[in-house]
């Protein structure tokens, strides 16, 4: 069974400062595909990235930055120079897509930042 | 915007009741999918329906169901509601199967309290 692991349950940074949000997954199955996900206060869940068990080149996009290391089946998520707008619950997911079912997410148990002015 | 409608966006109910939670994907996406994120389990996933046709199942209870209508549109059914049920219901949906690489995109959710 696929799992995903959040360890950090919540951190608290100063506006600023550099943050790795750690995710570390669990498959069985060679093709699986991973994402990034962010709830901000307003509920709703907003896409941020996503990354195929066959591409493990680090992502940079703006201030985000992603580490994907299938060695260690992890894929951190950095946010460089944090900004209070930040601040919001991002979750790591997990997909094993099969050609004749559905698809869905396993997500981890969410990493809540805070970003202090 | 996502472009995924969720209605109501809140529902408050009692024990026992059955309520229908709505959603309608984005233009020209076929899957919908159903997640129920409370505070014990996380986000878990319920269901997808694709083109009408349920196409996988995830740890969703037997009182609930769903489908999908002619018109794309989903809707939730919760029956025999327990305390247990309050959560935020995301719909999200994608353009196809969701075999390949392509990524979902969530409704704002509907908050269910059940008292």
């Amino acid at each position: 069974a696929q799992k995903v692991t959040q360890a950090q349950t919540e951190i608290s940074v100063v506006e600023k400062e550099d943050v790795t949000l750690d995710c570390v997954y669990e498959t069985r199955d060679t093709t699986y595909y991973l994402f990034w996900y962010k709830q901000p206060p307003s509920g709703e869940l907003v896409f941020l990235i996503r990354r195929n068990s066959f591409d493990e080149q680090n992502e940079i996009s703006g201030r985000y930055s992603w580490n994907f290391q299938k060695s260690t089946s992890s894929f951190n998520f950095t946010i460089t120079a944090s900004q209070v707008v930040d601040s919001a619950v991002y979750f790591c997911a997990l997909s094993e897509p099969a050609s004749n079912a559905g698809n869905m997410l396993t997500f981890g148990g969410g990493t809540r930042l805070m970003v202090k002015p | 915007d996502s472009g995924v409608t969720q209605t109501p966006k809140h529902l408050i109910t009692a024990t026992g009741q059955r309520v229908t939670l709505r959603c309608s994907p984005r233009s020209g996406d076929l899957s919908v999918y159903w997640y129920q994120q409370s505070l014990d389990q996380g986000l878990q996933f319920l269901i997808q329906y694709y083109n009408g046709e349920e196409r996988a199942k995830g740890n969703i209870l037997e009182r609930f169901s769903a489908q999908q209508f002619p018109d794309l549109h989903s809707e939730l059914n919760l029956s025999s509601l327990e305390l247990g049920d309050s959560a935020l219901y995301f719909c999200a949906s994608s353009l196809g199967l969701g075999t390949t690489n392509e990524k979902l995109f969530f409704g704002s959710g509907t908050q269910l309290s059940v008292l």
